[in-house]
């Protein structure tokens, strides 16, 4: 069975620092990997997506995440972070098939 | 840019009444999924269709939970009764297609209070 882990709570970091949301994942077979942002009583929105090809992947907002095969592993990072970042973050698998998994989800706080 | 319309965005009823959620995909999306996404937690499939069919259903609790796309565009999804433990936020998304390497699309959700 697949799964995804998501192994912080919480991730709290100054403006203007980098930072890091940790993403591990289990699957049988070729994982395509998402990370997916939620801010306030709205919905998930997709931020980027590792299919195949370069390990380090570029997405939305200046996010940009990093495919280990050997770790399992998927984390988000962004060199310098905004208060407006601030958010829930989810980490998601699939292995091609109809279903995708999300992880619990990380609350990054950024502050001032 | 086209959103996933959904709707209620807020729904307070009394354990034991029937609530219905409505979800309007993105135009030609052929994917559209329910989820379920409980406080503190990621979001949890419990139906994916491709046009009008289920394609997944394994985690629908079927006694009391139904969905429906019958036109292969706009979906409904139903609990009958409802109880306290489905006190959530009700996620819907939509794809292209179902393959796995499709982003979602989702709408800002309909968060139900069971009193």
């Amino acid at each position: 069975a697949q799964s995804v882990a998501q192994p912080e709570d919480q991730v709290n970091v100054a403006e203007g620092n980098p930072l890091t949301v940790k993403c591990t994942y289990s699957v049988s077979g070729n994982p395509y990997l998402f990370w997916y942002v939620q801010y306030p009583n709205r919905g998930l929105q997709f931020l980027l997506k590792y299919i195949t090809g370069d390990n380090l992947v570029k997405g939305s907002y200046g996010f940009e995440a990093e495919f280990n095969k050997s770790q399992t592993s998927f984390h988000l990072k962004k060199p310098s972070a905004l208060v407006s970042d601030s958010a829930l973050y989810f980490c998601a698998v699939n292995t091609g098939g109809f279903k995708t998994i999300f992880g619990a989800g990380t609350r990054l706080f950024v502050k001032a | 840019e086209a959103e996933v319309a959904q709707s209620p965005r807020y729904k307070i009823t009394e354990k034991s009444q029937a609530v219905a959620f409505w979800c309007d995909p993105i135009s030609g999306h052929a994917t559209l999924y329910w989820y379920r996404q409980i406080l503190g937690q990621g979001p949890e499939l419990l139906v994916q269709f491709q046009d009008e069919s289920v394609v997944d259903d394994s985690q629908l609790p079927k006694d009391r939970f139904s969905a429906e796309r019958l036109k292969g565009v706009d979906s409904t999804l139903k609990i009958q009764p409802a109880e306290l433990g489905d006190s959530a936020m009700y996620l819907c998304a939509s794809s292209l297609a179902g393959q796995g390497t499709n982003i979602q699309y989702f709408g800002a959700g309909t968060r139900l209070s069971v009193l």
